[in-house]
């Protein structure tokens, strides 16, 4: 599992409240990913992170921001959860040049 | 912009024989072509990956053929067994202009496969 842990694994909110998610790795590694992932979607990458403080927007940022403040915590903020956010996030490393390593996913329902 | 075709959304296969799933490509700039399986409730595991070096890559019973003319790339699994039942990504990623290296993957979206008995 390459060391990260998503918190929490699984969350139920309202539309209009803000909710963090949290991810957790071990091992050091520089680039990190927040990906969501939809039916007939696939993953899309939201925001990636190549440093600490070092952020840089996916494909579908809108409505999301991200912090990073040490090595081994990459947070993911929906400032105002909507319900097209409902969705599957995966966090993910990248070991090496190019190989990326994913967590176990928090499963997010927006009410 | 979809940049990465997978198909065919869902495959049926009886144990034993090939799954084939198949991507498509546009950005002639991706050069890393990586393929992951994923299980119900589990995130996205890597299981083999590929460089448009070479035509073909195998890993025990997984192969990776690519077509870079064709701007194609296909998972082919020989002697499938029920255990391969899962979802497969293809994805694709290239270098970015600030040259930090394949920092972004573009994944495809998914191939549920179902190996029957």
């Amino acid at each position: 599992d390459a060391g990260i842990t998503q918190s929490p694994r699984h969350k139920v909110t309202e539309t209009g409240t803000p909710v963090t998610l949290r991810c957790h790795q071990t091992e050091n590694h520089r680039y990190m990913y927040w990906y969501r992932q939809d039916p007939g979607h696939g993953l899309r990458l939201i925001h990636y992170s190549y440093g600490v403080k070092d952020t840089d927007k996916g494909e579908v940022s809108d409505g999301y921001s991200v912090s990073r403040s040490k090595t081994e915590d990459f947070l993911l903020t929906l400032e105002s959860a909507t319900s097209s956010q409902t969705s599957v996030y995966f966090c993910a490393i990248r070991s090496g040049e190019e190989t990326q390593y994913f967590g176990p996913g928090t499963r997010l329902l927006v009410l | 912009q979809q940049q990465v075709k997978q198909s065919p959304q869902s495959l049926i296969v009886q144990k034993g024989g090939i799954s084939i799933i198949n991507c498509a490509y546009e950005n002639t700039a991706f050069d890393y072509f990586p393929w992951y399986q994923q299980f119900p409730g589990k995130g996205p595991a890597l299981l083999i990956a590929i460089r448009p070096d070479v035509s073909e890559k195998k890993e025990g019973r997984f192969t990776i053929s690519f077509n870079k003319s064709a701007k194609q790339f296909s998972l082919h699994i020989m002697d499938s067994q029920p255990g391969d039942s899962a979802t497969y990504f293809c994805a694709a990623s290239s270098p970015l202009v600030r040259g930090f290296g394949n920092e972004k993957l573009t994944f495809g979206t998914g191939t549920r496969l179902t190996i029957i008995p």
